[in-house]
């Protein structure tokens, strides 16, 4: 069975404080790995996509990476307004599988 | 991205009554969308996919007699909960994008149903 793990649950940074979030994976011929953002009351937006290890996607203080197991989502000098959750996808031979997010939390 | 749309953005209904929510794909054409609720502070819970022209296909646990889902044209797909209770309150998302399903998805703005 497919699995996504995201880590930490929840984060509280510093307004600049970079850090980075985990998504690992269990899944069978993976095609793609998906990242968003999330704000509440509100569907996800599509940040990057990912297909295979080694693979790097930038955006703003954003930065994705991928490994055969795990992703990261890298976020340099974050600001309040990046406060969001981020979920984390993949996608084998059926429809996206989402791990829980990871709900960010910036202090200005 | 792709720009995808919902409608109604929330609403309010009694027990018993049937609510219909939309979901259209404004700047391409989506053979296949999906349908997704979301409790508070939890992930997105996959419903069911929708097809153009075919039936929806349900994930297990989902019953599709209660969510009916119709997508009639390449840009439109329904999901109807009929005979709303309390605990079908929740937030609804579709989404779409890829082909036939594959690749990145993009979300409409979700529907909030509460159920008195």
């Amino acid at each position: 069975e497919d699995q996504v793990t995201q880590s930490p649950e929840a984060l509280r940074l510093q307004e600049g404080e970079s850090s980075s979030l985990n998504c690992s994976y269990t899944v069978s011929g993976l095609r793609g790995l998906f990242w968003y953002r999330q704000d509440p009351g509100k569907g996800p937006e599509f940040l990057f996509t990912l297909y295979s290890a080694g693979e790097e996607k930038e955006k703003e203080r954003l930065k994705a990476t991928l490994t055969k197991k795990e992703s990261f989502l890298h976020i340099t000098a974050p600001k309040p307004e990046d406060s969001a959750t981020y979920l984390c996808a993949v996608q084998t031979n059926t429809p996206l599988v989402f791990g829980k997010g990871t709900r960010l939390s910036v202090i200005a | 991205g792709a720009v995808v749309s919902q409608h109604p953005s929330w609403v309010i209904c009694k027990s018993g009554t049937s609510v219909k929510i939309e979901c259209r794909s404004l700047d391409f054409q989506a053979t296949t969308m999906f349908w997704y609720r979301q409790f508070p502070k939890q992930s997105l819970m996959l419903m069911a996919t929708s097809n153009e022209g075919s039936k929806a296909t349900y994930e297990q646990g989902v019953e599709k007699d209660k969510f009916l889902i119709n997508h009639a044209s390449l840009t439109l797909s329904t999901l109807t909960v009929t005979s709303a209770h309390p605990e079908d309150s929740s937030f609804y998302i579709c989404s779409a994008g890829g082909l036939a399903g594959v690749g990145e998805q993009f979300f409409g703005p979700g529907t909030r149903l509460t159920v008195l």
